[in-house]
């Protein structure tokens, strides 16, 4: 079945411990991206990677970091959480125009 | 100013009406136009893509008009189901997928 997978989907974590939340999609897709939604601010964008090797910030990428080794795999790393960082974070890949989301990943940083 | 702005609703309907969703986006090199749906909690969908022509998938209308830079969701006959958040998506140049905000639709019995 293709899909992109996120772990973990729940996190409680505390200040300053840092974290990284895995993604995975088995399609094939060379660009992946990584999204937080917020209550009246809709989804915004984290960081992109058009390709394995390639990465660019999106709108929101303060305290965050990512990498893209293989293509299947585009970690989002917290290196140190802080409470504005309580959020659900979707990853997502594409292939042309159709982005194929996460279950997403709900985080509390207290 | 926000770059895809969206009726913020929520939208209330009686099953079987007919309700229409707004959305303006301010880059005009934008290149490909989109909805899709997102229930509550979960991931958002695709629902369709917008062509300049205007296209129809059974009650679901959508509209662009590239010169006012806005884009149109038409439900027609709607259905309990129908109830989630719309987003308007718009893609700028390279794959930059951005999102507005959103509409929540509540269908009622």
């Amino acid at each position: 079945e293709a899909q992109v997978t996120q772990n973990p989907r729940y996190l409680i974590t505390v200040t300053g411990k840092k974290l990284t939340v895995t993604c995975s999609q088995n399609m094939n897709h060379e660009y992946m991206s990584w999204y937080r939604q917020d209550p009246g601010l809709g989804l915004r964008q984290i960081y992109y990677s058009m390709n394995v090797e390639v990465t660019d910030k999106g709108d929101v990428p303060e305290g965050y970091k990512v990498s893209r080794k293989e293509k299947r795999n585009f970690p989002l790393i917290l290196e140190s959480p802080s409470p504005n960082q309580t959020s659900l974070y979707f990853c997502a890949s594409s292939k042309y125009n159709e982005q194929f989301f996460g279950p997403g990943t709900r985080l509390t940083v207290l | 100013r926000k770059e895809v702005e969206q009726d913020p609703g929520p939208f209330n309907v009686p099953e079987g009406a007919t309700v229409a969703f707004n959305c303006t986006y301010s880059n005009s090199a934008s290149q490909s136009f989109f909805w899709y749906r997102q229930d509550c909690r979960k991931e958002p969908k695709l629902l369709m893509s917008v062509y300049s022509s205007g296209n129809e998938d059974g009650r679901f209308t959508a509209q662009l008009n590239r010169a006012s830079q806005y884009i149109s969701l038409l439900i027609r006959d709607s259905k309990l189901s129908d109830s989630a958040t719309y987003l308007c998506v718009v893609i700028d140049y390279g794959q930059n997928f951005v999102f507005g905000p959103g509409t929540r639709l509540s269908v009622l019995p």
